[in-house]
């Protein structure tokens, strides 16, 4: 089975700095991964995947992702966060094999400090 | 072309009621997957659907829930006889299945009183 593990509830950073978004990922077989971003009464707004190819993913909103397979990790990154950076994050996995639906962590909230 | 359309936005059920709640995937997807959030927890998955076929129905309650996706039409997440535990955020999401990503709809928030 799949799952997806964000370790940290709660992210605080200051506005400026770099932030990261941990994601570790169990999958069978090579995985596809997914970042979204939920803001306050809001749907989820898909920001970047991983399917293959190059390990450094970017996306929307100068988020990029780094996919590790020895480390079945695929971290969210921002070099200098902003205060509008702040909402609710999750990471996702498909297996590649099948018809399988995505499996969501159970999100990390991110909180940019002016 | 719009995206995820999901209503109604807010429904209040009394106990025992039956909550219908519909999703008009993106235009061109014929794949659909529902998943509920509680407050302060992460989306959990329900059910897959890909037109008229359940692919996937492994995190939906045995009793009281079900779904469909007909052929014409929208796809329906059916709660029967409404408790208290029910209430939560369902969302829809949609895709052409493969390595795509989902697109999701804004939610209908369900509460049961």
């Amino acid at each position: 089975a799949q799952s997806v593990a964000q370790p940290e509830d709660q992210v605080n950073v200051a506005e400026g700095n770099p932030l990261t978004v941990k994601c570790t990922y169990s999958v069978s077989g090579n995985p596809y991964l997914f970042w979204y971003v939920q803001y306050p009464n809001r749907g989820l707004q898909f920001l970047l995947k991983y399917i293959t190819g190059d390990n450094l993913v970017k996306g929307s909103y100068g988020f990029e992702a780094e996919f590790n397979k020895s480390q079945t990790s695929f971290h969210l990154k921002k070099p200098s966060a902003l205060v509008s950076d702040s909402a609710l994050y999750f990471c996702a996995v498909r297996g590649n094999s099948g018809n399988t639906p995505l499996v969501f962590g159970k999100g990390t909230r991110l909180s940019v400090i002016a | 072309n719009a995206g995820v359309m999901q209503n109604p936005r807010h429904l209040v059920r009394r106990r025992g009621q039956e909550a219908r709640l519909r999703c008009s995937p993106m235009k061109g997807h014929s794949h659909v997957y529902w998943y509920r959030q509680l407050p302060e927890e992460g989306l959990k998955f329900m059910v897959y659907l890909q037109k008229e076929n359940i692919i996937d129905e492994s995190g939906m309650p045995k009793e009281r829930f079900s779904a469909e996706f007909p052929k014409e039409g929208p796809s329906i997440l059916r709660i029967q006889q409404v408790v208290r535990g029910d209430s939560a955020a369902y969302f829809c999401a949609s895709s052409t299945g493969g390595n795509t990503e989902a697109f999701f709809g804004q939610g209908t928030r369900l509460t049961v009183v």
